[in-house]
């Protein structure tokens, strides 16, 4: 079945530093790739989305590119802040009309000042 | 902006109970759908629904059931809770049927308890 897998966490680092999460599917066909953000005590919110190969999504700094050939959808941004403490979750949703998303594990990113 | 309300934030229940969580979207969405999130497992979906009166299973539907009545409420039904359901629930809803890869909209969660 189809399946997401990102790097397990936690991943904590210090304010400016450049972050990667590391995002790598499983499914058939052409899905659509999302990341989604949970802040502390708050449900989950839509991050970025691609929805075709090579297609880049971003919103506020962060950038992912979705990689056909290597099945995957890396989550970057050049300079975290301490505001982007948070747990951050790969999807995606199946090609073929299932609104159902398939989440990974998440990953607790911690940025100190 | 959409809003997906939990009727609660926190919850604590006995086992045996007989266990409501209550949803609420305010953007006509069609789809609903509910998730359990327990740390190491992720977000796991338990029951989703189409339309009104529709649903279908999730990954790990057994021990609850759901009730969708009117198209903006979604209701989890804990059937007998037990102790192994203690975790946290979030509802979501997105808008599947007009434009394709809309997002899941979450509401910020019910912390269920179960003693």
């Amino acid at each position: 079945g189809d399946s997401v897998t990102q790097m397990e966490g936690p991943v904590t680092l210090s304010e400016e530093a450049f972050l990667t999460i590391n995002c790598t599917y499983t499914a058939t066909g052409y899905p659509s790739l999302f990341w989604y953000v949970q802040y502390p005590g708050e449900g989950l919110q839509l991050l970025l989305k691609a929805t075709k190969a090579d297609d880049k999504g971003s919103n506020k700094g962060f950038e992912a590119t979705y990689r056909k050939e290597t099945t995957s959808f890396h989550l970057e941004k050049g300079s975290v802040q301490v505001s982007d403490s948070a747990v951050y979750f790969c999807a995606l949703k199946t090609q073929g009309g299932s609104e159902k998303l398939v989440f990974g594990k998440g990953t607790k990113l911690t940025v100190n000042p | 902006d959409v809003k997906v309300t939990q009727s609660s934030r926190y919850l604590v229940k006995r086992t045996g109970e007989k266990v409501f969580l209550e949803c609420v979207q305010d953007m006509d969405h069609e789809n609903m759908f509910w998730y359990r999130q327990d740390p190491g497992l992720g977000l796991r979906l338990i029951y989703f629904s189409y339309d009104v009166k529709m649903k279908e299973k999730g990954d790990i539907p057994e021990g609850y059931s759901v009730s969708r009545e009117k198209k903006e409420r979604f209701s989890l039904i804990l059937e007998s809770a037990s102790t192994n359901q203690t975790s946290m629930y979030l509802c979501a809803s997105s808008n599947g049927q007009v434009v394709l890869n809309q997002p899941q909209h979450f509401g910020d969660g019910t912390r269920l308890s179960i003693l």
